[in-house]
């Protein structure tokens, strides 16, 4: 079982419309979780962190948390094609340290005009 | 803040050849660089860790022989891909801690294509 799964897609949505993207990790203690978004041709750049159960909210994204469930997820409100990109999930089993991240392999997420 | 620059963006080179990414940290000190390398449409994949003043760490499959890692100073991280063949054109990203909690800061990318 990988550390850090998402569903790698594509996911496609029309503009508008809510992106809901899903990420589950296997490591119970994981205490830190982060979402990337890589766009085609460049690296990633972070977006959303996340350390406590329940939502965060930042602009049109808002992070989920359940650590019982382990699952973190990723909703994108009124989807724009801009938003088309690549969303990696990353987590940490440490709070504050960052040097043992991992990664999930990423959704492809395609917002369509 | 926490920015790392990355150089070159892209570089062409014959097969057989060395070519030499850096990854410098502008605005703070990075004691730890993550080495990634990426195949289109595919996922991260971590080759190495590497930390100021001491040997880098490579995982399981990655020759460290072809794979240089320097880590000389706290502020540079340096990858050198050594004898270089047409399998080894990637994209290769490196990556350090924030030296907040938060994640990790990524260069741009290295772009090689091996001819």
């Amino acid at each position: 079982q990988k550390e850090v799964e998402q569903n790698s897609g594509p996911l496609s949505v029309p503009e508008g419309a809510i992106a809901s993207l899903n990420c589950t990790y296997s490591d119970r203690v994981s205490q830190s979780f982060f979402w990337y978004r890589q766009y085609s041709g460049k690296s990633p750049e972070l977006i959303m962190s996340i350390y406590s159960n329940g939502d965060k909210e930042d602009g049109r994204f808002t992070a989920q948390l359940n650590k019982a469930s382990q699952y973190v997820s990723l909703l994108i409100r009124d989807s724009q094609p801009s938003d088309s990109a690549t969303y990696l999930c990353a987590v940490s089993a440490i709070l504050y340290n960052n040097n043992d991240m991992r990664f999930g392999a990423g959704t492809r997420l395609t917002v369509k005009p | 803040g926490a920015v790392v620059s990355q150089h070159p963006s892209r570089v062409i080179c014959k097969s057989g050849t060395s070519v030499k990414i850096e990854c410098r940290s502008l605005d703070f000190q990075a004691t730890t660089m993550f080495w990634y390398r990426q195949f289109p449409k595919q996922s991260l994949m971590l080759m190495a860790t590497s930390n100021e003043g001491s040997k880098a760490t490579y995982e399981q499959g990655v020759e460290k022989d072809k794979f240089l890692i320097n880590h000389a100073s706290l502020t540079l991280s340096t990858l050198t891909v050594t004898s270089a063949h047409p399998e080894d054109s990637s994209f290769y990203i490196c990556s350090a801690p924030r030296p907040t909690w938060g994640g990790y800061t990524f260069g741009s990318g290295t772009r090689l294509t091996v001819v």
